[in-house]
């Protein structure tokens, strides 16, 4: 049981560069997030999926898309990376039992934007 | 507005003294709360949860939460810190009905010998 995967670790872009991030669980949750940690600012949630084939906007989506095609898959994608896009990526996953189930982290993926 | 305050940026404690991580929260209804913990290069690891019941909550590693609803406070508290105990430790909240977890920015812990 790996829980909540996330792919690459690290990763260095050009500005204007795309790329996407994998995140996985093994869990059979409902439920993704994608944060990004930044210094002083603590968690900002980007994007989350209540199901399959859905998806929702959280507090910062703009210079982001995801997609949820599969159950255990949540993609984050950036089209036209920009400086201000580093940062440090977490993927998470909860059941869908109640609103008191706690997430599930990945390990995060560093990802500087030059 | 709503939001999820953690007043200490930053705290440095000897090993074997007591601990307090303040989290204060400002929402209408109660909300589910939580503390997770961050050592350095890791994702987050859930130390405790309050939804309903006692006040008191016990977590893992020793660590509990103390829920104040007059002050909106939800406090982490450990007896006796030991230096593995350095990390950041993040307060987070879940509004009922809603899906997003909304976290304060955190506290730096750092014990000294």
């Amino acid at each position: 049981n790996a829980g909540v995967t996330q792919t690459p670790k690290f990763r260095v872009l050009k500005t204007g560069q795309s790329m996407t991030l994998l995140c996985a669980q093994d869990m059979n949750h409902e439920y993704m997030y994608w944060y990004r940690q930044d210094p002083g600012m603590g968690l900002r949630l980007i994007h989350y999926s209540v199901g399959e084939g859905t998806t929702a906007k959280g507090e910062v989506p703009d210079g982001y898309n995801v997609s949820r095609l599969k159950k255990q898959n949540f993609l984050l994608g950036l089209e036209s990376a920009a400086p201000s896009q580093t940062s440090v990526y977490f993927c998470a996953s909860r059941s869908s039992g109640g609103y008191y189930n706690e997430q599930f982290f990945g390990p995060g993926t560093r990802l500087t934007v030059l | 507005a709503q939001s999820v305050t953690q007043p200490d940026i930053h705290i440095t404690v000897s090993e074997g003294a007591s601990l307090e991580l303040r989290c204060n929260y400002s929402y209408g209804a109660t909300p589910y709360l939580f503390w997770y913990v961050q050592s350095p290069g890791q994702g987050l690891q859930l130390l405790l949860k309050y939804f309903s019941g006692d006040t008191l909550v016990q977590g893992i590693k020793g660590f509990e939460a103390e829920f104040k609803r007059s002050q909106s406070s939800f406090n982490l508290r450990k007896p006796s810190v030991h230096w593995s105990d350095a990390a950041e430790y993040f307060c987070a909240v879940v509004l009922p009905t809603r899906n997003q977890f909304y976290f304060g920015t955190g506290t730096s812990l750092t014990v000294i010998p």
